[in-house]
């Protein structure tokens, strides 16, 4: 079975400096790999992927992450962090479950708080 | 059309009653889901549809019964739920297979957030 970790519960940043948002993987073949974001009380956005291509990937938001095969990682970062950016952030990988269905399975989750 | 709606936004319920939850959307996705979260975790798979059919149950108890009516609409229908059932319940969509769905996110609506009492 595929599998994401995300090995801090919290990061805290300071407005305006660089943040990263560690996620590592294991997968039997090629990974695909998603992050998601959800505000307080809202459902899941939507962020950036990996399927194949360059190891850096540009999303929403200014968000990019950079996946890396020789450490199964796909960390997310932002140059500039902003407050609006406090949020709980999922890193997920697709799983082909048969029957012609794909699922996600997400990591536990990561609260990153960005202080003024 | 990128959206996903979910109704309601809140809901109580009692221990006996009877409710239903309803999920749609028009991006025409031929995939959609139903997930259970509790705060502060990450989603949990509930059930899957492929082509209005359903593909995956995970283990859920027969309380949550899923239906699809047609390609946009997905229901959940709520029965003699527990206490610990209290969560958010949110619904996605996604490209199904043979749509290339293996390289497509999921589209998450913004979920009910659901109290039994």
């Amino acid at each position: 079975a595929q599998s994401v970790a995300q090995p801090e519960d919290q990061v805290n940043v300071a407005e305006g400096n660089p943040l990263t948002v560690k996620c590592t993987y294991s997968v039997s073949g090629n990974p695909y790999l998603f992050w998601y974001v959800q505000y307080p009380n809202r459902g899941l956005q939507f962020l950036l992927k990996y399927i194949t291509g360059d190891n850096l990937v540009k999303g929403s938001y200014g968000f990019e992450a950079e996946f890396n095969k020789s450490q199964t990682s796909f960390h997310l970062k932002k140059p500039s962090a902003l407050v609006s950016d406090s949020a709980l952030y999922f890193c997920a990988v697709r799983d082909y479950s048969g029957a012609g269905s794909y699922q996600l399975t997400f990591g536990k989750g990561t609260k990153l708080s960005v202080i003024p | 059309d990128t959206e996903v709606t979910q109704t309601p936004k809140h809901l109580v319920m009692g221990m006996t009653n009877k409710k239903s939850l309803k999920c749609e959307q028009h991006m025409g996705h031929r995939a959609m889901y139903w997930y259970k979260q509790k705060a502060k975790k990450p989603p949990e798979l509930m059930f899957v549809y492929s082509y209005e059919k359903l593909s995956i149950n995970e283990s859920v108890p027969s309380r949550f019964s899923p239906e699809c009516p047609n390609s946009s609409l997905l229901n959940l229908h709520l029965h003699a739920l527990q206490p610990e059932d209290s969560a958010l319940y949110l619904c996605a969509s996604s490209q199904g297979k043979g749509q290339g769905g293996l390289y497509n996110e999921q589209f998450f609506g913004p979920g009910t957030r659901l109290t039994v009492l």
